[in-house]
């Protein structure tokens, strides 16, 4: 049974750095073909990708947040972090972690974790 | 902006047959497979169809997606009330290194 889990602050201040851990189970982040991605959702919007990291650590990220998204992976602990600086309030959102699956033609997120709100205010 | 478009909204009544419509491009649907997420309110969203028309397992029948070139479209026949939530279409895009893109949603209303 595959599981994931959010966790980090839910209050930011603008001009932090936010870093969220997903933890996971029933599956292991070195599965050839296997991914963990993070995507977020502003209250009362549409869902928007954030990054991706691969079995073999190849990283993919939003073109629009690439240059303050860092994502990475600690397989032994079952764990993918993501971090964003220079936080604002328009991050205000619910974020999501996510299992990928990579298959010829593109990615799909197969399960989900429940997501965490993260407010970003002074 | 979303890459894809999507309907804000549709509607039905029970029994009825919806579609959702998904727009996109020669980098994203034109050359990539597409995926529909479930979004009850509330709630986490839940992967509907994947690879442009395959249900994974526990998605009744009554859910059904198809692609055409760079469109694609999400069927759901014999409406139910419990089908009331936003749908999302979704794609790789090849431009700029390889990313995902994600529809605006529809909020589908059940009548």
């Amino acid at each position: 049974q595959i599981t994931l889990k959010e966790s980090g602050p839910t209050l930011v201040k603008p001009t932090q750095t936010l870093t969220l851990t997903c933890t996971f189970s029933g599956f292991s982040l070195s599965t050839s073909g296997v991914g963990v991605g993070w995507i977020r959702q502003p209250p009362g919007k549409a869902l928007e990708w954030l990054a991706l990291i691969y079995w073999d650590d190849d990283k993919r990220y939003s073109p629009s947040l690439k240059s303050r998204l860092t994502i990475t992976k600690d397989t032994s602990k079952n764990q993918v972090v993501l971090t964003m600086t220079n936080m604002d309030p328009v991050d205000t959102a619910t974020y999501y972690c996510a299992h990928d699956l990579s298959i010829a033609g593109g990615d799909y997120f197969d399960y989900w974790g429940q997501g965490t709100l993260v407010t970003v205010s002074s | 902006q979303s890459v894809l478009t999507q309907p804000p909204s549709a509607s039905g009544t029970p029994g009825q047959r919806v579609t959702i419509s998904c727009s996109g491009s020669s980098s994203n649907i034109g050359s990539n497979t597409v995926n529909w997420y479930q979004q009850l309110p509330g709630t986490a969203p839940k992967l509907l169809i994947y690879s442009n028309n395959q249900r994974p397992s526990g998605v009744p029948d009554r859910f059904s997606g198809s692609k055409s070139g760079t469109s694609a479209s999400l069927a759901i026949s014999g409406l139910q009330s419990e089908d009331e939530a936003d749908y999302y279409c979704a794609a790789w895009d090849d431009s700029l290194n390889g990313s995902v893109v994600f529809g605006g949603g529809t909020k589908l209303t059940v009548l």
